[in-house]
């Protein structure tokens, strides 16, 4: 199958600072791309949509302002949490789509990043 | 509103065959997805069904009715690493993935 790349695996931060989190597509092209975020025996929760070249729709209750995303190229999409606080602290997640026709619309997942905000 | 149905948790035994069941109610039907989680990582892809029947991989299979708004992952010959999280998800009329809660698995000896 496709596959997503996702970087960092694992990073620590202190609280106040920035982090970026980055998802490649590494042999398509995905047109689509969305960010989950995962909490403790919890399932995942959709955070945004991003489509290449135009700006995320974020789901309901989730700040754009706080989780940057963009889109720049058909095989990288960037997450970044600004002013990170230790309750940001979590399991990100994002997937990857390529829409063509004849495709199943079955999302490839990263690896994950788990970010711990001290 | 749209709802994913499945149950919290199920313990069966190794080498057995558990089935899970999925049932949902969204806006517009494009398939759905069977996903599996080992704590701490990410999801991997199990199957896709977008009509209705059985669809068969290896040990595991899933089912489809989509008048019933039903579906289920069955897993054979269970084995203590098939122990996970089994994620169902539907995609909508927009191309949305709605998801499950999940249903954690337990094997036991």
């Amino acid at each position: 199958g496709a596959v997503v790349s996702q970087h960092p695996s694992r990073v620590i931060c202190k609280s106040g600072t920035s982090v970026k989190i980055e998802c490649r597509s590494l042999d398509f092209q995905a047109t689509t791309m969305f960010w989950y975020r995962q909490f403790p025996k919890k399932s995942l929760m959709l955070m945004a949509t991003s489509n290449e070249g135009s700006k995320a729709t974020y789901e309901q209750g989730v700040e754009k302002d706080k989780f940057l995303i963009n889109h720049a190229s058909l095989t990288l999409s960037t997450l970044t949490v600004t002013s990170a606080h230790p309750e940001d602290s979590s399991f990100y997640i994002c997937s990857a789509r390529s829409v063509r026709q004849g495709d199943t619309g079955e999302l490839f997942f990263g690896e994950g990043s788990r970010l711990t905000v001290l | 509103g749209q709802n994913i149905d499945q149950p919290t948790e199920m313990t069966a035994t190794e080498g057995a065959i558990v089935q899970i069941n999925c049932t949902y109610q969204t806006s517009g039907f494009n398939g759905l997805f069977w996903y599996q989680q080992h704590a701490g990582e990410a999801p991997t892809f199990l199957s896709y069904n977008v009509l209705d029947g059985l669809e068969e991989k290896g040990r595991f299979s899933s089912f489809l009715s989509r008048s019933k708004g039903y579906s289920y992952l069955l897993l054979k010959e269970l084995q203590m690493k098939d122990s996970a999280s089994y994620l169902c998800a539907v995609l909508d009329s927009n191309y949305q993935l709605i998801w499950g809660a999940g249903t954690k698995l337990i094997i036991k000896p």
